[in-house]
């Protein structure tokens, strides 16, 4: 298996701006989150979906943040518009059912910069 | 709430042992883990420890849990270069799939 594959690895645009992350988890995962790491607060959960439903999305910092999940294969994250607050790691990962200790397995980020 | 803390950063020599320190709040805390990150990349689960344990052993690493002061540690043997990483402790509380990650500290090795 590929792992979680993210798009696009890196990210530049301009304040206003409307941006798009995107994520395939691994296959047969029934988990998938979305985090973002900065240097300031670390690594924060955004939102989490089971079986593509969002489940607590009580980490999404306010409106201009939504995210989608469409199908088991696909997910998205989108800021708009943007801010250079925004400015960050934004990681997704996913983790099957059936592991006790639930294991999250972590895409490679988009590193996202907003001028 | 929950609350996982760490000390940011940590300085060891080659063959030395690396000690990681992690403290949390939560005391509904069902798995705690170490996880591991390399520059650029993504977070990679290193171990993880049950609640009803005290310590857990997998080759160079030793994590030990003392479930009275709510600390985690993770202590690396023979510590190499190659272990040169932020490393993040993070608890699951309940049943739920949600973790929370501490800070992260990061290990720095020298020759």
């Amino acid at each position: 298996d590929a792992g979680v594959i993210q798009s696009p690895r890196h990210e530049v645009t301009e304040m206003g701006q409307e941006v798009t992350l995107r994520c395939k988890p691994i296959s047969g995962h029934d988990y998938l989150f979305w985090y973002r790491q900065t240097m300031m607060r670390g690594l924060e959960l955004l939102i989490y979906f089971n079986n593509n439903v969002p489940i607590d999305d009580s980490g999404m910092p306010e409106d201009r943040f939504s995210a989608k999940m469409p199908n088991a294969s696909f997910s998205t994250l989108k800021i708009q518009p943007s801010e250079p607050r925004d400015s960050a790691v934004y990681f997704c990962a996913s983790s099957p059912v059936g592991l006790r200790f639930n294991e999250q397995f972590f895409g490679p980020g988009t590193r996202l910069t907003v001028l | 709430g929950e609350d996982v803390e760490q000390s940011l950063f940590l300085s060891v020599r080659e063959g030395d042992s690396s000690v990681i320190n992690c403290t949390y709040t939560d005391s509904s805390s069902t798995y705690l883990y170490w996880y591991k990150q390399e520059p650029g990349a993504g977070l990679q689960l290193l171990t993880y420890i049950f609640s009803n344990m005290d310590m857990k052993q997998d080759q160079r690493l030793t994590v030990l849990l003392n479930k009275k002061d709510k600390h985690l540690s993770l202590r690396i043997a023979d510590t190499q270069t190659g272990d040169s990483a932020i490393y993040f402790c993070a608890e699951r509380a309940g049943g739920g799939n949600k973790l929370t990650f501490g800070t992260g500290t990061q290990l720095k090795v020298e020759l």
